[in-house]
Order: C-alpha cells, then structure tokens, then sequence
C-alpha cells in the first residue's frame, strides 16, 4: 500500500520568512514518483515539480526548493522569502504503478500555507 | 494546447436529478483520471482509463456513479440520481503513458446538490 503524509494542516506566515512544508511518504515500491502541486484560491491544481524514486538530486526553482531524501521517505517543499502569492493549499503527492491503481496519483491531505502581509 | 477542459466549471441541482460532468484531455494523452476534492476525504481517485479503456473504477462510491470514454477526446462522469452528499469539486486529468510525463489537471467542475 502506498500513502502520503502532510502532517502540517495549515500554516501562517508572515510575507518574506522561509517556510518549508513536510512530505512522507510509505511505498514499498522501487520505482515511483513523487510531485506537489499547487491549489491557490481559484481551485484549480497547478503542477509544481515531478521527482522520480532514483534522483535524489535536490532542485531549486527561483523562491522554490525541494528536498527528497529516500533514507526517510520525505520529500520536503521550501519556499524562500515567500509572498502573498504564495497563500495556497499544497499537495504532496506519490506515483506508482501497480495493478489495480496503475498510475494514479495519491495524493497527501494537503497543507494550507496563508503568508501574511 | 488548451490544456483539459471541464464543463461545466459550476453545477447546481437538486437531489435525484441526473448530472453529466465532461472532460476533454490533451491530444495524444492516453490516460485519463477523475477525482474528487471535499473537505472530509480530500483528492481521491474515482476512475481512470487507459486508452479509452476503464482500468479501475474501484474508487466510484456507487452504483449511482458511472464514467465512460466512449473515443479518446471525450470522458464524461455521470450521477444518477444525484444526493447533496456528492457535492464536491471534481477534477479530470490526463497524463500521456504514465506518470513518467505528469499529470494535467481540468479546472474542475464544482458540485453542488441541494
């Protein structure tokens, strides 16, 4: 069985602070892939980064960083001196095929990030 | 690309009345998803399909629900009859073979059934 775990439900923080939102995730799986997306206010989902299980290379996007560490199943979201426009919730979200689900993507609960002016 | 389209992007109706939600994929994408967003449960699958093919429907709630793709540009999701607990933002997706491209999110087509 596969599972993702955000454990912060909401977040707040004030404009310009650093905040890093947690990702775990359980897989038996070798092969996998992981993602966050983005939920602003609007509701639609907008795709962020994909990772796949064998690159553990670290990537940095402007204000945006993840973090994936397979030797404790995370894969961590950083945004730097964040915005307003970065009020959003965020999802976590893990990949794998198997034969019942094939590709669908799990997704975590979500994290409510709000950033303050 | 227009990207996935949904129509409607909002649905309003009273219970016991049929709702027919649309979905048309990227060109060229030979998977498709539908989920559903609430408060309580979060994204979870309903269905998907593979080359126009249903997969897995082991997420549709019940029978009430039914999804079909009857050729590669066109999905639709239908509720019969419908009941206020299906009110929920539904979202399609589609993904060129597997997850090794990523998924492309509809705007969604938010429910709600009074």
């Amino acid at each position: 069985a596969q599972k993702v775990t955000q454990a912060q439900t909401e977040i707040s923080v004030v404009e310009k602070e650093d905040v890093t939102l947690d990702c775990v995730y359980e897989t038996r799986d070798t092969t996998y892939y992981l993602f966050w997306y983005k939920q602003p206010p609007s509701g639609e989902l907008v795709f962020l980064i994909r990772r796949n299980s064998f690159d553990e290379q670290n990537e940095i996007s402007g204000r945006y960083s993840w973090n994936f560490q397979k030797s404790t199943s995370s894969f961590n979201f950083t945004i730097t001196a964040s915005q307003v426009v970065d009020s959003a919730v965020y999802f976590c979200a893990l990949s794998l095929y198997n034969s019942n689900s094939g590709y669908a993507l799990n997704f975590g609960k979500g994290t409510s990030l709000l950033v303050t002016p | 690309d227009a990207g996935v389209i949904q129509s409607p992007r909002h649905e309003v109706t009273e219970m016991g009345q049929e709702v027919t939600l649309r979905c048309k994929p990227i060109s060229g994408h030979d998977y498709l998803f539908w989920y559903r967003q609430t408060m309580m449960r979060g994204l979870e699958l309903l269905i998907y399909f593979n080359n126009n093919v249903p997969i897995d429907d082991s997420g549709m709630p019940e029978d009430r629900f039914s999804a079909k793709m009857p050729n590669a540009s066109f999905s639709t999701l239908k509720i019969q009859p419908s009941e206020p607990r299906d009110s929920a933002v539904y979202f399609c997706a589609s993904s060129l073979s597997g997850q090794r491209h990523g998924y492309t999110f509809g705007s969604g087509t938010r429910l709600t059934v009074v």
